[in-house]
């Protein structure tokens, strides 16, 4: 059963860096896009980005100039980093596996599984 | 930057009630909308993709119907735990955007 398992800092000042990792278990990295989405508190979701397994990657462009998603396909892991974070920042973070604006019909393009979420708080 | 607005924003239904939910977007979308279900405290589920695919493990009773624009979610006779937020989302472009969730509560 593919499974993900996310992991990073969940409390930081203003002006510093979210850090999140997010591992992938019993499944293959290749062949899927690799995705981040938050969700703030009793808010809905956003879509920050994407990675696939070559590495390519795409941003939402409200957070383009501050954000940098890479992957390690060798421990079939993917991280997240958004700079210069504020109170604004603050949501729960998930990993997802899907992604990718993609013109053909498929499951593997739409965020299924999903990991634990990890909530990042960002307070002074 | 498309936008997806659902309505309603809250459905209060009993158990057994049939349930409608509209997803529509600012512009097209073509087939590449989904649906997904969240309870409180839990993460997003998959429910169907590309309109009308229900996905693993999805209950019949969960149905997705439309085109271009304007897209619904049906269930056809609601369980007590089909009571949650349901979010559509399109992947036709980028960035891919979410719908702001419709919420069915029990009446």
């Amino acid at each position: 059963q593919v499974q993900l398992q996310q992991w990073g800092a969940g409390l930081l000042k203003p002006s510093e860096t979210l850090s999140l990792t997010c591992a992938l278990y019993g499944g293959s990295f290749s062949g899927y896009y690799w995705t981040w989405i938050r969700q703030p508190p009793g808010k809905g979701l956003e879509w920050i980005g994407e990675i696939n397994d070559s590495g390519i990657t795409n941003y939402n462009p409200s957070l383009k100039s501050r954000v940098t998603i890479s992957a390690d396909t060798s421990k079939n892991h993917f991280s997240l980093n958004l700079n210069s974070v504020t109170a604004a920042d603050t949501a729960l973070y998930y990993c997802a596996r899907g992604g990718g604006v993609v013109i053909v019909p498929g499951s593997i393009y739409w965020f299924d599984p999903w990991g634990q979420g990890t909530l990042v708080t960002v307070s002074s | 930057e498309i936008v997806l607005t659902q309505s309603p924003a809250t459905l209060s239904l009993s158990p057994g009630e049939r349930a409608t939910l509209s997803c529509r977007a600012s512009q097209s979308v073509r087939s590449y909308l989904g649906w997904y279900q969240q309870k409180p405290g839990q993460t997003p589920r998959l429910l169907i993709y590309d309109v009308s695919n229900r996905a693993t493990g999805v209950p019949a009773r969960f149905s997705g119907s439309g085109s271009g624009t304007d897209f619904t979610l049906t269930i056809s006779s609601l369980e007590p735990e089909d009571f949650a937020v349901y979010y559509c989302q399109q992947r036709n472009s980028w960035p891919q955007t979410f719908g702001q969730g419709t919420k069915v509560e029990i009446k």
